[in-house]
């Protein structure tokens, strides 16, 4: 398998613009993960998805921000309009889900390589 | 919402020489499980730990998990360069959701 994957892996664009980044997770996985890193703010968790259904957009900035799973092996990220601030790298990970019968183990995240997000 | 803090945020040492990382929460953490991102790169999961006290060891790193489930450790004896990187702590939330701490960015020169 290749692992996750995420294109583009550089964007470069100007405020206003519409963003769209994509993910293909890894074949089998139920949960799909996108999250935002930057030095101010660590790694944040943006939205989840479990078998291609939201289940939280807390962590969704504003409503600039809008995902995406139309099926199992795809993901998008949209941000409309984008401003500066929203400079950052994306990435997305994918998760076979809980695993264990009595003891709550949940299972490791594979992260995808990231987009590198500037906006000017 | 849950914070975990890590401390501390970096650090800096000859090849060799050991190092630790400590992550800390005020509520107890489900579940721990801890990341290594090297420079330009995507975290990577290493371990993840579950019993209140446990401890697991991968080659010179050793991962444990406190007793009142509220803090946890890595520690790595005779660092290498190879192991130059930022270390994340993520605790296990709701459905696998995971709440990433702030990360110890570790640089080892010779």
């Amino acid at each position: 398998d290749a692992g996750v994957i995420q294109s583009p892996r550089h964007e470069v664009t100007e405020m206003g613009q519409e963003v769209t980044l994509r993910c293909k997770p890894i074949s089998g996985h139920d949960y799909l993960f996108w999250y935002r890193q930057t030095m101010m703010r660590g790694l944040e968790l943006l939205i989840y998805f479990n078998n291609n259904v939201p289940i939280d957009d807390s962590g969704m900035p504003e409503d600039r921000f809008s995902a995406k799973m139309p099926n199992a092996s795809f993901s998008t990220l949209k941000i409309q309009p984008s401003e500066p601030r929203d400079s950052a790298v994306y990435f997305c990970a994918s998760s076979p889900g809980l695993a264990g019968e009595f003891v709550p183990s949940y299972n490791e995240q594979f992260f995808g390589p990231g987009t590198r997000l500037t906006v000017l | 919402g849950q914070q975990v803090m890590q401390i501390p945020q970096y650090q800096h040492v000859q090849e060799g020489e050991d190092f630790t990382t400590y992550c800390n929460s005020s509520t107890t953490l489900s579940n721990i499980q801890w990341y290594k991102q090297r420079p330009g790169g995507h975290p990577v999961f290493l371990i993840q730990l579950v019993k209140s006290g446990e401890v697991k060891k991968q080659k010179r790193l050793t991962f444990q998990f406190g007793e009142a489930k509220k803090n946890s450790s890595l520690h790595i004896t005779a660092t290498q360069t190879t192991d130059v990187g930022t270390y994340f702590c993520a605790n296990t939330g709701t459905a696998s959701k995971l709440t990433f701490g702030t990360g110890t960015r570790l640089q080892v020169t010779l």
